[in-house]
């Protein structure tokens, strides 16, 4: 149980076009959904928090232009990644808590921008 | 602000070689204290949590213990299969979000 699956696992874009990640939790109902980035070689970094049908909370640092997240559902959340750079590119992580506590994370998207 | 820090960054062992993973600890009320594993370019699976000082948990070859400043993940007999980063995350009495460490990184060697 507590399965958390996130698409794509690995994707590749070009400078200026936008990518959508998802992060489902596939068979709890996630209150909040995190959303981190990791570079090489470091820990998670938070970039974001989303409750279901309400803004997210971004961290201070992370523009959220750019870094767009949409909570639509008690299983789903998406983050955006708009007009990537290859700045941009990095591992990027979700985590879902559950409502009973605790949290389950997905297996990450490694992006690229070309 | 919470932190958390973790120590060593780097860890080499001998297959069988028992060592101790520390996780140092600042915040305002524990909440739960977690312990995770992460293997490369996978994200990080759930290893422990702890809640209060004295508790001490124990899975297959992993035994983590808690005190109010430090947690420690103790590696009793590694294997190469134990290789992985290991990641240590406060979460403090108000709110819902983690604060990781900058993790260990575990090489067990045949």
């Amino acid at each position: 149980g507590a399965v958390v699956s996130q698409h794509p696992s690995r994707v590749i874009c070009k400078s200026g076009t936008s990518v959508k990640i998802e992060c489902r939790s596939l068979d709890f109902q996630a209150t909040t959904m995190f959303w981190y980035r990791q570079f090489p070689k470091q820990s998670l970094m938070l970039m974001a928090t989303s409750n279901e049908g309400s803004k997210a909370t971004y961290e201070q640092g992370v523009e959220k232009d750019k870094f767009l997240i949409n909570h639509a559902s008690l299983t789903l959340s998406t983050l955006t990644v708009t007009s990537a750079h290859p700045e941009d590119s990095s591992f990027y992580i979700c985590s879902a808590n559950r409502i009973l506590g605790g949290y389950t994370f997905g297996s990450g998207t490694r992006l690229t921008v070309v | 602000e919470d932190q958390v820090t973790q120590s060593p960054e780097a860890l080499r062992l001998q297959e069988g070689e028992s060592s101790s993973l520390n996780c140092s600890y600042t915040v305002s009320g524990l909440r739960g204290l977690f312990w995770y594993r992460q293997d490369p370019g996978k994200g990080p699976e759930f290893l422990f949590t702890l809640y209060s000082a004295g508790e001490e948990k124990e899975k297959e070859r992993l035994k983590a213990t808690l005190t109010k400043k430090e947690s420690f993940l103790h590696i009793t007999a590694p294997k190469p299969e134990d290789s992985a980063t290991y990641l240590c995350a406060v979460q403090a009495a108000a709110g819902n979000k983690l604060t990781f460490g900058g993790g260990t990184r575990v090489l067990v060697k045949p």
